[in-house]
């Protein structure tokens, strides 16, 4: 089944304590991207991969760092967390020429 | 930079009525997503629109384009508790080569019984 899957689903940590939220897929998409979703803000791209080794900033970049190494993974990595960075996480992934960006199931992240 | 506009906010409907959500762009469209979001989950594609005046359907939801107004309209015909949830409207950015997404904030549609 082609799916853009994340783990883990649910976690909730401590400020400073550093995680990564890890993203596979398996259609062979060149493209990635990883969002947050914030109640009255939206969805909004924290950082997106063109391909292998290509990454680069979105709209909210502070305190995230991505690695691009598979064509498949995307993880996202926090540092630092701070409990601003408590949200709900979303991967999605597609073609290079497509149109549909497929998404993950999401991260519901807690930084106390 | 762009920014999509999504009304209403939110829309309870009872059992059966037709709706309608709006989704405006502060610049030109040159391609727009509609997704459906369950509370908390992942977002389901629904369709994507790109020529202006183009218009789909799936099912019982019908969007439509129009680039004229930078604008799209989606549609829900007879509405069923299961078209509850929160519907977003996405468009292409002019950066990143066309490939980033843009969501509006999100219309949340409830279903009464």
């Amino acid at each position: 089944e082609a799916q853009v899957t994340q783990n883990p689903r649910y976690l909730i940590t401590v400020t400073g304590k550093k995680l990564t939220v890890t993203c596979s897929q398996n259609m062979n998409h060149e493209y990635m991207s990883w969002y947050r979703q914030d109640p009255g803000l939206g969805l909004r791209q924290i950082y997106y991969s063109m391909n292998v080794e290509v990454t680069d900033k979105g709209d909210v970049p502070e305190g995230y760092k991505v690695s691009r190494k598979e064509k498949r993974n995307f993880p996202l990595i926090l540092e630092s967390p701070s409990p601003n960075q408590t949200s709900l996480y979303f991967c999605a992934s597609k073609l290079a020429g497509g149109r549909e960006q497929y998404f993950g199931p999401g991260t519901r992240l807690t930084v106390t | 930079s762009q920014e999509l506009e999504q009304s209403p906010q939110s829309l309870i409907v009872q059992e059966g009525k037709n709706l309608t959500i709006n989704c405006t762009s502060s610049k030109t469209l040159y391609g727009l997503y509609w997704y459906k979001q369950k509370y908390g989950e992942g977002l389901i594609f629904l369709m994507m629109l790109q020529k202006g005046g183009e218009e789909k359907s799936h099912e019982k939801i019908t969007a439509k384009l129009d680039e004229k107004k930078q604008q799209s309209s989606l549609h829900i015909t007879a509405s069923q508790p299961s078209h509850a949830g929160i519907y977003l409207c996405g468009a292409v950015s002019a950066n990143q080569a066309g490939t980033a997404l843009i969501f509006g904030k999100g219309t949340t549609l409830s279903v009464s019984s």
